[in-house]
């Protein structure tokens, strides 16, 4: 158990529906990366914040947001979902701002599938 | 395209036999992780490897990279079935906005 908590584990949609996935860091941890993993792109960074801050973007869609609130927890929001958008997403935390020389621990993952 | 390559893709042994996987990149990293992930879950850090040339070991794994800092190694001696996974390499880009990036990944089975 990493101690980061994603919810839900599975979910199943329609094209052109709206998500949002939910994610609890560690405790202490101020950072949340989110990623994306599929089979034919790997794992994909998406975006990262900081103490409720967003710090860095990757490859994250504009259809895609996120964000973190006071109490750390984030949030994912996926709309206009798409059947490429059926994917593993993974939600995890540091206690640093970077990945530099610092372990992030990741989730166990929300399962989406767009039908 | 990836910017960090691993091979093989798939890897199916009996178990006791050894293996190497490598994570191949033409770019520079400041350094340079190997994770392994199964079924359900997210992946795990094992290691994180930092000097041109550096050689870790976690029992049965070794962990090497490159002089150059562009590839890495992991060998495994003596599988066992508990090894099985995908073992991703994730490296930091010199330079970069310090966001880690994986390669595609080698699923690794092995067979009692």
């Amino acid at each position: 158990d990493s101690g980061v908590t994603q919810t839900p584990k599975h979910l199943i949609t329609a094209t052109g529906q709206r998500v949002t996935l939910r994610c609890s860091p560690r405790s202490g941890d101020l950072s949340v990366y989110w990623y994306q993993q599929s089979l034919d792109q790997g794992l994909q960074f998406l975006i990262q914040y900081y103490n409720g801050e967003e710090r860095a973007k990757g490859n994250i869609l504009e259809r895609f947001s996120a964000q973190q609130f006071p109490d750390l927890h984030s949030e994912l929001n996926l709309s206009s979902l798409e059947l490429g958008d059926s994917a593993l997403y993974f939600c995890a935390s540091s206690v640093a701002g970077s990945s530099s020389g610092n372990t992030i621990y990741f989730g166990e993952g929300s399962w989406l599938t767009v039908v | 395209t990836q910017l960090l390559e691993q091979s093989p893709q798939f890897l199916s042994i009996q178990e006791g036999e050894n293996l190497t996987v490598y994570c191949n990149s033409s770019s520079v990293f400041s350094s340079l992780q190997w994770y392994r992930q199964e079924p359900g879950e997210g992946p795990v850090l094992l290691v994180t490897v930092v000097t041109g040339g550096e050689v870790k070991k976690l029992k049965r794994l070794t962990f090497q990279f490159g002089d150059a800092r562009k590839d890495s190694s992991l060998h495994i001696t003596a599988a066992q079935p508990g090894d099985t996974g995908l073992y991703l390499c994730a490296g930091l880009l010199r330079g970069s906005a310090r966001q880690l990036t994986f390669g595609s990944g080698t699923q690794l089975t092995v067979l009692p």
